[in-house]
């Protein structure tokens, strides 16, 4: 069965800093994979999809995240974090399009001011 | 537009009380999940509907849940009787087939806490 697994439960940055979150997963094929944010006391907040194509995929709130399939990665990223985006961050992913996706823990991100 | 809508943000009773957890996703969604959330458990799927229809019910823990969609703008979650163990964030999504069945859109979840 697929899981997704994201190595980092807590990651602190400085606000102007660089991010990047790990997300790694376990199936065969490629799978479809997301990104979800959620702030505090709200639900999940969908940033990015990959389903196929370029493998630096383009989400809202300035972030990215590009599918590796020689490592089964897909790391998020952004240049620099603002203070608003503290908040947790889950990668999921699924078999296709017409099955259901798993969540990974998720990481929870902290930003120093 | 207003986004997937539950009621009530935050319910606390007593073990043994019935539950209901009602939600109203995005007009013209046609799927519809019910998510819970807990420290230990992480985000987990319960069920999720397609055009009013329970297409996947697996995550369901126990006989004392239970969801129905009677209509395309309304469904419920159901727990009785309810346990202490059900204590948790239960968040209700909505997403359209253009995105196949992955959700979309999150409510802001229901708190639940049984005592």
């Amino acid at each position: 069965a697929q899981s997704v697994t994201q190595p980092d439960i807590h990651i602190t940055v400085s606000e102007g800093a660089s991010l990047e979150l790990r997300c790694n997963y376990s199936y065969g094929a490629t799978p479809y994979l997301f990104w979800y944010v959620q702030s505090p006391g709200q639900g999940l907040q969908l940033l990015l999809k990959y389903f196929s194509g370029d493998t630096l995929v383009q989400g809202i709130k300035g972030f990215e995240a590009e599918f590796k399939r020689s490592q089964s990665s897909f790391n998020l990223r952004k240049p620099s974090v603002h203070w608003s985006d503290a908040a947790e961050y889950f990668c999921a992913v699924g078999l296709n399009r017409d099955d259901k996706i798993i969540f990974g823990k998720g990481t929870r991100l902290h930003i120093l001011p | 537009d207003a986004g997937v809508i539950q009621s009530p943000r935050h319910e606390v009773t007593e073990m043994g009380q019935e539950v209901t957890l009602r939600c109203k996703p995005i007009s013209g969604h046609d799927y519809l999940f019910w998510y819970r959330q807990t420290m230990m458990r992480g985000l987990e799927l319960l069920i999720y509907f397609n055009n009013n229809v329970p297409i996947d019910d697996s995550g369901m823990p126990e006989d004392r849940f239970s969801a129905k969609m009677p209509n395309a703008s309304f469904s419920t979650l159901k727990i009785q009787p309810s346990e202490p163990r059900d204590s948790a964030v239960y968040f209700c999504a909505s997403g359209n087939s253009g995105f196949s069945n992955q959700p979309q859109h999150f409510g802001d979840g229901t708190r639940l806490s049984i005592l």
